[in-house]
């Protein structure tokens, strides 16, 4: 079975330039989670979605990230303009949401996107 | 105030000697679950152990248990024989009834086995 899929899983981009990150969830999954992980701040979730909604974009640093799901199985991630601020580990994770339960339904993790802004 | 808390930013062991790593959590809700996740040096994130807040029994998987101590919030990993392909970060995180999907992260404990 095919896991989460990110692409690209590195990315090298000038200051100013627009960054756009793809995921792919687990097929059948109705969650889908953007995170960002660097040596300063660990792992922090950005937004998440169920059933394509996004839910909580609580965590979205600010107007320059935008995140889409337009169907169940394509996500984006869009930053626009970059900042050297944002180079970090982009992970997508995905996951099984039953209502009503804080039961076992783990987030399975893409391979991360490598973001390094010059 | 954190709602996970890994007190251990570093940890060594000896290979195939077994090693707690150490999870206290923050919640009021009365149901929700525990997760660790591994992550080598490759980056990838891996789910090792689930517990959820009415399991009677300590889960366990393998080489990994978890030491669920609901009274003293607490929610230790334990890996027995250590082997070095464990040499990892470990993340514990929690999932609330009222939180819906999302995961809270600790901030992770750095495992080095030693041979």
């Amino acid at each position: 079975d095919a896991g989460v899929i990110q692409s690209p899983r590195h990315e090298v981009t000038e200051m100013g330039q627009e960054v756009t990150l793809r995921c792919k969830p687990i097929s059948g999954h109705n969650s889908l989670f953007w995170y960002r992980q660097t040596m300063m701040r660990g792992l922090e979730l950005l937004i998440y979605f169920n059933n394509n909604v996004p839910i909580d974009d609580s965590g979205m640093p600010e107007d320059r990230f935008s995140a889409k799901m337009p169907n169940a199985s394509f996500s984006t991630l869009k930053i626009q303009p970059s900042e050297p601020r944002d180079s970090a580990v982009y992970f997508c994770a995905s996951s099984l949401f039953r209502l009503g339960t804080s039961g076992y339904n783990e987030q399975f993790f893409g391979p991360g996107t490598r973001l390094t802004v010059l | 105030a954190q709602k996970i808390t890994q007190t251990q930013p570093g940890m060594f062991v000896q290979e195939k000697e077994a090693v707690t790593l150490d999870c206290t959590y923050d919640t009021s809700d009365q149901s929700y679950g525990l997760f660790w996740y591994k992550q080598p040096s490759s980056g990838e994130m891996i789910f090792l152990i689930y517990q959820g807040s009415y399991d009677e029994q300590n889960a366990t998987e393998g080489r990994y248990s978890l030491n669920f101590q609901k009274a003293r919030k607490s929610a230790n990993l334990v890996i027995s024989a250590s082997q070095l392909g464990d040499s990892a970060m470990y993340f514990c995180a929690m999932r609330e009834r009222t939180s819906g999907s999302r995961l809270t992260f600790g901030e992770g404990t750095q495992l080095t086995v030693n041979p």
